[in-house]
């Protein structure tokens, strides 16, 4: 069964740091989500994208997260200048066709930042 | 602001029995909903999702749904250690665009043996 997969699976990284997290969606998908997971707190959704452009983001998606799809396969979720703040599990999604339909995640980034 | 409420628990409950579990959601334009379980340090993984009013079942699981209460549930039959976890209640609140989901913080779930 086709799965959504993420690298790296850790990261550490110190404040100001540029990291980049990575994700490939499935293959036939074509709506890509990038959402963030803080220590017990709840999911919360960052950014949506499909035909190479953002489609809907957040109020956390400020102007240091950029995302991007390089390829035909990966997508990436930027962060220019990391803050403590930023240490979170960072989980990539995808769906087939968008909308109300269901959202597939992956595995998930634990980004640290010290 | 769209809310998704869910009481965090624990709820704990004999092996064997029935788990309900519910969510309640603030914007009465959400057009579908999802049941993600998601085990400690895992990621969130797709239980069911439900579109219309009324009951969904798909083996164990059942959601119901009832748009005119903003009420979303979850029954599991026949409750095993193993689906100790927490659930987490999802909502798109609109049809349009590749919107993102809005999580209730979850509902932790203990099935004991």
């Amino acid at each position: 069964e086709p799965e959504v997969t993420q690298t790296p699976s850790h990261q550490v990284t110190q404040m100001g740091q540029e990291v980049i997290l990575r994700c490939v969606p499935i293959s036939n998908h074509l709506y890509f989500y990038w959402y963030r997971q803080i220590l017990g707190q709840k999911v919360e959704f960052l950014v949506s994208f499909y035909n190479n452009e953002i489609s809907e983001k957040s109020e956390i998606f400020d102007d240091q997260f950029s995302v991007e799809r390089p390829d035909g396969s990966n997508f990436t979720l930027k962060i220019r200048s990391t803050k403590l703040e930023d240490s979170a599990m960072y989980f990539c999604a995808s769906n087939r066709q968008g909308g109300i339909y269901e959202q597939y995640f992956g595995p998930g980034t634990r980004l640290t930042v010290t | 602001q769209k809310e998704v409420e869910q009481n965090s628990g624990p709820l704990s409950v004999p092996e064997g029995a029935i788990a309900s579990l519910n969510c309640t959601y603030s914007d009465r334009g959400s057009q579908s909903f999802f049941w993600y379980r998601q085990y400690s340090g895992k990621s969130p993984e797709l239980i069911m999702s439900i579109y219309s009013n009324g009951d969904k079942e798909d083996g164990r699981f059942t959601a119901q749904l009832n748009k005119a209460s903003q009420y979303v549930s979850l029954l599991i039959r026949d409750s095993q250690p193993s689906d100790s976890a927490t659930y987490l209640c999802a909502v798109i609140h609109s049809g349009g665009g590749a919107d993102g989901l809005t999580f209730g913080k979850g509902t932790h779930l203990i099935i004991q043996p």
